[in-house]
């Protein structure tokens, strides 16, 4: 299985500053015929399903605030939130799916500091 | 807009097998661009996924799990299913279904509220 570790566990923001979480999958998740990284990003708010955020490692969903974007590639990735508001304090997943079984990573807690 | 609903028994014994279905509304089960999918989450913790399936009837499991779990789809209700038997105390979370953006078992874009099962005597 690809394992997939985030950090940090968890980060307390101030209203207005950025945060930053990172991914690392146990394998690559690049897939080099079509040159796409097979990995996604969900926001999930206390009980609530995950939203999706972002795929592709860095190809918004549509509605999502140009705020959230996402980098990385191959094993390493990034989800960045910039000019944080208060409704974005939530836990965020990664998730690779170059393989099965699909995996997430185990969440990153943002708050408000 | 396309929507998910869980459905089943909140409250299944060990050794049992939980049932849930759910059921897709507002858009089609048919479409051959997506597939559909079951993801749990146990109290507190993070996201497990447990299989997915295509129209057609092709189911894709993690092996995990593979030995005690059955997804179907019926498409005449526009709905697809999960049995898990055996069941435990450590089965015990909120059951997601989802649908998978793409052509094949990739990332989840649309999400049921999801149900909670209760694994207890």
């Amino acid at each position: 299985d690809v394992v997939m570790t985030q950090s940090p566990d968890s980060l307390a923001v101030s209203l207005g500053e950025g945060a930053t979480i990172n991914c690392k999958s146990s394998q690559n998740v690049l897939y080099n015929s079509n040159n796409k990284n097979y990995l996604a990003w969900y926001q999930q708010k206390v009980g609530q399903p995950p939203k999706l955020l972002i795929y592709w490692a860095s190809t918004r969903e549509s509605g999502v605030p140009d705020r959230f974007s996402g980098s990385g590639s191959g094993t390493d990735f990034t989800l960045t939130i910039s000019n944080l508001q208060a409704e974005d304090v939530a836990v965020y997943y990664c998730q690779q799916y170059y393989s099965s079984p699909l995996t997430f990573g185990g969440g990153t807690k943002v708050e408000i500091k | 807009q396309l929507q998910l609903q869980e459905s089943g028994p909140g409250l299944v014994k060990p050794s049992e097998t939980l049932s849930l279905t759910c059921t897709v509304t507002g858009g089609s089960l048919t479409s051959i661009t997506h597939y559909w999918g079951w993801i749990r989450q146990p109290p507190g913790r993070g996201l497990e996924w447990i299989g997915s399936i295509y129209y057609s009837g092709s189911t894709f499991y993690n092996p995990s799990l593979k030995s005690r779990v059955t997804i179907s789809v019926d498409t005449s209700k526009s709905q697809f299913s999960l049995k898990m038997s055996s069941v435990t105390a450590a089965d015990t979370a909120v059951y997601y279904c989802a649908r998978h953006l793409g052509s094949y078992y990739f990332h989840m874009d649309v999400w049921g509220k999801g149900t909670t099962v209760t694994v207890s005597s």
